[in-house]
Protein backbone atom coordinates (compact mmCIF):
# COMPACT_ATOMS: atom_id res chain seq x y z
CA UNK A 1 0.00 0.00 0.00
CA UNK A 2 1.25 3.53 -1.00
CA UNK A 3 1.76 5.42 2.53
CA UNK A 4 4.48 7.54 4.64
CA UNK A 5 6.94 5.84 6.41
CA UNK A 6 8.77 7.67 9.55
CA UNK A 7 11.82 6.39 11.12
CA UNK A 8 12.21 5.60 13.89
CA UNK A 9 9.03 5.99 15.55
CA UNK A 10 10.90 6.91 18.76
CA UNK A 11 13.97 8.25 19.52
CA UNK A 12 15.98 9.57 22.51
CA UNK A 13 18.72 12.06 21.72
CA UNK A 14 20.89 13.93 24.89
CA UNK A 15 20.59 17.84 25.14
CA UNK A 16 22.65 19.48 22.58
CA UNK A 17 23.32 16.26 20.74
CA UNK A 18 22.84 16.29 16.69
CA UNK A 19 19.56 13.94 15.84
CA UNK A 20 17.83 13.66 12.23
CA UNK A 21 14.42 12.25 11.40
CA UNK A 22 13.76 10.37 8.50
CA UNK A 23 10.60 10.39 6.59
CA UNK A 24 9.68 8.37 2.84
CA UNK A 25 6.79 8.13 0.91
CA UNK A 26 5.44 5.76 -1.67
CA UNK A 27 2.73 8.28 -2.81
CA UNK A 28 5.03 10.11 -5.69
CA UNK A 29 3.80 13.15 -3.87
CA UNK A 30 5.72 16.52 -5.30
CA UNK A 31 5.12 18.12 -1.78
CA UNK A 32 6.05 17.27 1.74
CA UNK A 33 5.64 18.61 5.19
CA UNK A 34 7.55 18.96 8.46
CA UNK A 35 5.35 19.50 11.16
CA UNK A 36 5.90 19.44 14.92
CA UNK A 37 3.02 19.05 17.63
CA UNK A 38 3.80 18.84 20.85
CA UNK A 39 1.23 18.10 23.59
CA UNK A 40 -2.77 18.93 22.91
CA UNK A 41 -1.50 21.66 20.53
CA UNK A 42 -2.17 22.16 17.01
CA UNK A 43 0.38 20.30 14.21
CA UNK A 44 2.74 23.12 13.69
CA UNK A 45 4.00 23.89 10.30
CA UNK A 46 8.39 23.94 10.56
CA UNK A 47 8.76 23.85 6.98
CA UNK A 48 7.75 22.69 3.16
CA UNK A 49 9.51 21.49 0.22
CA UNK A 50 7.53 22.05 -3.18
CA UNK A 51 8.92 19.94 -5.33
CA UNK A 52 12.90 20.94 -4.71
CA UNK A 53 11.58 24.31 -3.53
CA UNK A 54 12.58 24.73 0.03
CA UNK A 55 10.08 26.65 2.18
CA UNK A 56 10.62 27.76 5.83
CA UNK A 57 8.52 28.95 7.85
CA UNK A 58 9.91 32.43 9.63
CA UNK A 59 9.56 31.40 12.98
CA UNK A 60 10.89 28.48 12.30
CA UNK A 61 14.26 28.38 14.39
CA UNK A 62 17.48 27.87 12.65
CA UNK A 63 18.32 25.16 14.84
CA UNK A 64 15.79 22.78 12.49
CA UNK A 65 17.46 22.18 9.41
CA UNK A 66 15.77 19.79 6.16
CA UNK A 67 17.32 17.93 3.31
CA UNK A 68 14.95 16.29 0.20
CA UNK A 69 17.81 14.22 -1.99
CA UNK A 70 14.63 12.84 -3.93
CA UNK A 71 11.09 12.87 -4.10
CA UNK A 72 10.52 10.40 -2.02
CA UNK A 73 13.15 11.18 0.84
CA UNK A 74 13.16 14.39 3.17
CA UNK A 75 14.79 14.38 6.45
CA UNK A 76 14.87 16.45 9.30
CA UNK A 77 18.00 17.74 11.26
CA UNK A 78 18.16 18.88 14.75
CA UNK A 79 21.62 20.48 15.61
CA UNK A 80 21.44 21.18 18.55
CA UNK A 81 18.00 19.59 20.41
CA UNK A 82 17.18 21.53 23.58
CA UNK A 83 14.52 20.28 26.07
CA UNK A 84 11.71 22.27 24.15
CA UNK A 85 12.22 20.71 20.87
CA UNK A 86 10.78 17.19 22.68
CA UNK A 87 7.40 16.69 20.52
CA UNK A 88 5.57 14.72 17.83
CA UNK A 89 7.59 15.04 14.29
CA UNK A 90 4.99 14.42 12.11
CA UNK A 91 5.76 14.45 8.52
CA UNK A 92 2.89 15.22 5.66
CA UNK A 93 2.97 14.76 1.80
CA UNK A 94 0.31 16.20 -0.72
CA UNK A 95 -0.12 15.84 -4.14
CA UNK A 96 -0.58 19.74 -5.40
CA UNK A 97 -1.01 20.35 -8.91
CA UNK A 98 -0.80 24.45 -8.07
CA UNK A 99 -4.33 24.96 -8.99
CA UNK A 100 -5.68 23.17 -6.34
CA UNK A 101 -5.14 22.00 -2.92
CA UNK A 102 -5.27 18.63 -2.19
CA UNK A 103 -5.23 16.51 1.12
CA UNK A 104 -1.96 16.18 3.30
CA UNK A 105 -1.33 12.39 4.08
CA UNK A 106 0.59 12.08 7.56
CA UNK A 107 3.06 9.59 8.49
CA UNK A 108 2.60 8.39 12.15
CA UNK A 109 5.26 10.68 13.64
CA UNK A 110 8.26 10.26 15.58
CA UNK A 111 8.24 10.75 18.93
CA UNK A 112 11.39 12.86 20.24
CA UNK A 113 12.53 13.17 23.80
CA UNK A 114 15.60 15.16 24.70
CA UNK A 115 17.08 14.31 27.92
CA UNK B 1 -2.65 33.76 10.94
CA UNK B 2 -3.68 31.01 12.99
CA UNK B 3 -7.93 30.36 12.73
CA UNK B 4 -9.94 30.14 15.87
CA UNK B 5 -11.73 26.92 16.58
CA UNK B 6 -14.42 26.76 18.57
CA UNK B 7 -15.66 25.29 21.15
CA UNK B 8 -12.12 24.12 22.59
CA UNK B 9 -13.84 20.78 24.00
CA UNK B 10 -17.73 18.98 23.53
CA UNK B 11 -18.55 15.96 25.01
CA UNK B 12 -21.63 14.05 23.51
CA UNK B 13 -23.45 11.24 24.22
CA UNK B 14 -23.33 9.06 21.15
CA UNK B 15 -26.39 9.80 18.55
CA UNK B 16 -26.21 13.43 19.59
CA UNK B 17 -25.40 15.75 17.05
CA UNK B 18 -22.41 18.74 16.90
CA UNK B 19 -21.08 21.92 15.44
CA UNK B 20 -17.31 22.90 15.04
CA UNK B 21 -16.38 26.36 13.76
CA UNK B 22 -13.20 27.71 12.34
CA UNK B 23 -12.99 31.28 11.32
CA UNK B 24 -10.13 33.16 10.21
CA UNK B 25 -8.93 37.20 10.30
CA UNK B 26 -7.60 36.69 6.46
CA UNK B 27 -8.86 35.90 3.02
CA UNK B 28 -9.46 32.07 2.60
CA UNK B 29 -8.48 30.01 -0.29
CA UNK B 30 -9.15 26.82 1.14
CA UNK B 31 -10.26 25.47 4.69
CA UNK B 32 -9.26 21.72 5.29
CA UNK B 33 -10.93 19.35 8.31
CA UNK B 34 -8.91 16.94 10.08
CA UNK B 35 -9.39 14.81 12.88
CA UNK B 36 -6.58 12.76 14.69
CA UNK B 37 -7.42 10.34 17.88
CA UNK B 38 -5.03 9.92 20.43
CA UNK B 39 -1.31 9.02 19.39
CA UNK B 40 -2.37 8.86 16.30
CA UNK B 41 -1.90 11.16 12.91
CA UNK B 42 -4.34 13.22 11.80
CA UNK B 43 -6.63 11.88 9.30
CA UNK B 44 -8.26 13.53 6.26
CA UNK B 45 -11.99 14.38 6.11
CA UNK B 46 -12.52 16.68 3.95
CA UNK B 47 -11.05 20.08 1.98
CA UNK B 48 -13.54 23.41 0.95
CA UNK B 49 -12.57 26.10 -1.60
CA UNK B 50 -13.79 29.45 -1.85
CA UNK B 51 -17.11 29.81 -3.32
CA UNK B 52 -19.46 28.73 -0.54
CA UNK B 53 -19.66 24.63 -1.12
CA UNK B 54 -20.81 22.74 1.15
CA UNK B 55 -19.19 18.91 1.44
CA UNK B 56 -20.52 15.79 2.87
CA UNK B 57 -18.84 12.48 4.22
CA UNK B 58 -21.38 9.73 5.25
CA UNK B 59 -22.47 11.67 8.39
CA UNK B 60 -20.18 14.60 8.73
CA UNK B 61 -20.79 17.41 6.59
CA UNK B 62 -18.87 20.95 6.65
CA UNK B 63 -19.87 24.59 5.08
CA UNK B 64 -17.39 27.68 4.33
CA UNK B 65 -18.75 30.55 4.03
CA UNK B 66 -16.10 32.65 2.04
CA UNK B 67 -17.19 36.23 2.86
CA UNK B 68 -17.06 35.59 6.57
CA UNK B 69 -13.79 33.64 6.65
CA UNK B 70 -15.55 31.47 8.21
CA UNK B 71 -15.91 27.23 8.28
CA UNK B 72 -18.11 24.70 10.39
CA UNK B 73 -18.46 21.02 10.62
CA UNK B 74 -21.34 19.31 11.49
CA UNK B 75 -21.41 16.07 12.78
CA UNK B 76 -25.01 14.28 12.98
CA UNK B 77 -26.02 11.86 14.79
CA UNK B 78 -22.32 10.87 16.25
CA UNK B 79 -20.82 7.41 16.68
CA UNK B 80 -18.54 6.27 19.85
CA UNK B 81 -15.72 6.47 16.54
CA UNK B 82 -16.21 10.48 16.18
CA UNK B 83 -14.11 10.82 19.15
CA UNK B 84 -10.80 12.48 18.62
CA UNK B 85 -9.42 16.05 18.27
CA UNK B 86 -10.88 17.78 14.82
CA UNK B 87 -8.48 20.62 13.41
CA UNK B 88 -9.14 22.68 10.61
CA UNK B 89 -6.66 24.19 8.66
CA UNK B 90 -6.94 27.15 6.52
CA UNK B 91 -4.86 28.29 3.75
CA UNK B 92 -4.64 32.06 3.34
CA UNK B 93 -5.07 33.39 -0.26
CA UNK B 94 -8.04 35.66 -2.50
CA UNK B 95 -6.50 34.93 -5.88
CA UNK B 96 -3.39 33.23 -5.28
CA UNK B 97 -3.10 29.96 -2.87
CA UNK B 98 -0.63 30.02 -0.32
CA UNK B 99 0.12 26.13 -0.46
CA UNK B 100 0.39 25.39 2.43
CA UNK B 101 -2.22 25.63 5.47
CA UNK B 102 -2.08 26.64 9.24
CA UNK B 103 -3.73 24.50 11.75
CA UNK B 104 -6.16 25.95 14.73
CA UNK B 105 -5.54 24.91 18.16
CA UNK B 106 -8.55 21.65 17.47
CA UNK B 107 -11.57 20.72 19.27
CA UNK B 108 -12.12 18.04 21.44
CA UNK B 109 -14.84 15.99 21.41
CA UNK B 110 -15.56 13.30 23.47
CA UNK B 111 -18.71 10.56 22.98
CA UNK B 112 -20.09 8.83 25.62
CA UNK B 113 -22.64 5.27 25.10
Amino acid sequence: DAMVIQNPRYQVTQFGKPVTLSCSQTLNHNVMYWYQQKSSQAPKLLFHYYDKDFNNEADTPDNFQSRRPNTSFCFLDIRSPGLGDAAMYLCATSRDSGRLPYEQYFGPGTRLTVT
Amino acid sequence: QQPVQSPQAVILREGEDAVINCSSSKALYSVHWYRQKHGEAPVFLMILLKGGEQKGHEKISASFNEKKQQSSLYLTASQLSYSGTYFCGTEIGSENRDDKIIFGKGTRLHILP
